[in-house]
């Protein structure tokens, strides 16, 4: 399977500030989303982006399948924003996700 | 409600007894799949069903799990003889094919 490395593992923001967030996989993906994990625990999706871009209010994301990274865009961050971000893909080679470690951010007030 | 439902969302067992937790995919998506998340870490992957096969198990899954999808709707996943690192958040999640995932809420699992 895929190695899946997130950037950077921790960041703290002030509420209005910009941020990026870094996926790196090991090899070519197709499938690869975007999670953000609530304070329950429950992974809700953010972005399906095997490649391109896309956004959504706020956020956005960036896939270059062809460097095997992916970017998300946390724009005018708010205090809602607060959680764990996860990306994960997979290949052919098998059809579960494979997660990265996760980015922990902490927007403050 | 559409979503994958899970249940219970949380569970405290002591030691040594077994444990079972329930999935429902969303409705029309024939895979489904099972991954354990300890505190601070990525959701690992366990095993995942293509309608009713149980197509891939993780070197995670060992002899004490067992997982089914009868039917191919719903699934359990059983914990024999439960152990105190097996404490941690179980997630299913269903697809239809290889298209976008979508995870339940899960169920907190606290061995003591």
């Amino acid at each position: 399977g895929i190695q899946v490395e997130q950037s950077p593992p921790d960041l703290i923001l002030q509420e209005g500030a910009n941020s990026t967030l870094r996926c790196n996989f090991s090899d070519s993906v197709n499938n690869l989303q975007w999670f953000h994990q609530n304070p329950w625990g429950q992974l809700i999706n953010l972005f399906y982006i095997p490649s391109g871009t896309k956004q959504n209010g706020r956020l956005s994301a960036t896939t270059v399948a062809t460097e095997r990274y992916s970017l998300l865009y946390i724009s005018s961050s708010q205090t809602t924003d607060s959680g764990v971000y996860f990306c994960a893909g997979n290949n052919n080679a098998g059809n579960m996700l494979t997660f990265g470690g996760g980015t922990r951010l902490m927007v403050k007030p | 409600d559409t979503g994958v439902s899970q249940d219970p969302r949380h569970k405290i067992t002591k030691r040594g007894q077994n444990v079972t937790f329930r999935c429902d995919p969303i409705s029309e998506h024939n895979r489904l799949y099972w991954y354990r998340q300890t505190l601070g870490q990525g959701p690992e992957f366990l095993t995942y069903f293509q309608n009713e096969a149980q197509l891939e198990k993780s070197r995670l899954l060992s002899d004490r799990f067992s997982a089914e999808r009868p039917k191919g709707s719903f699934s359990t996943l059983e914990i024999q003889r439960t152990e105190q690192g097996d404490s941690a958040m179980y997630l299913c999640a269903s697809s239809l094919g290889s298209a976008q995932a979508f995870f339940g809420q899960g169920t907190r699992l606290t061995v003591v």
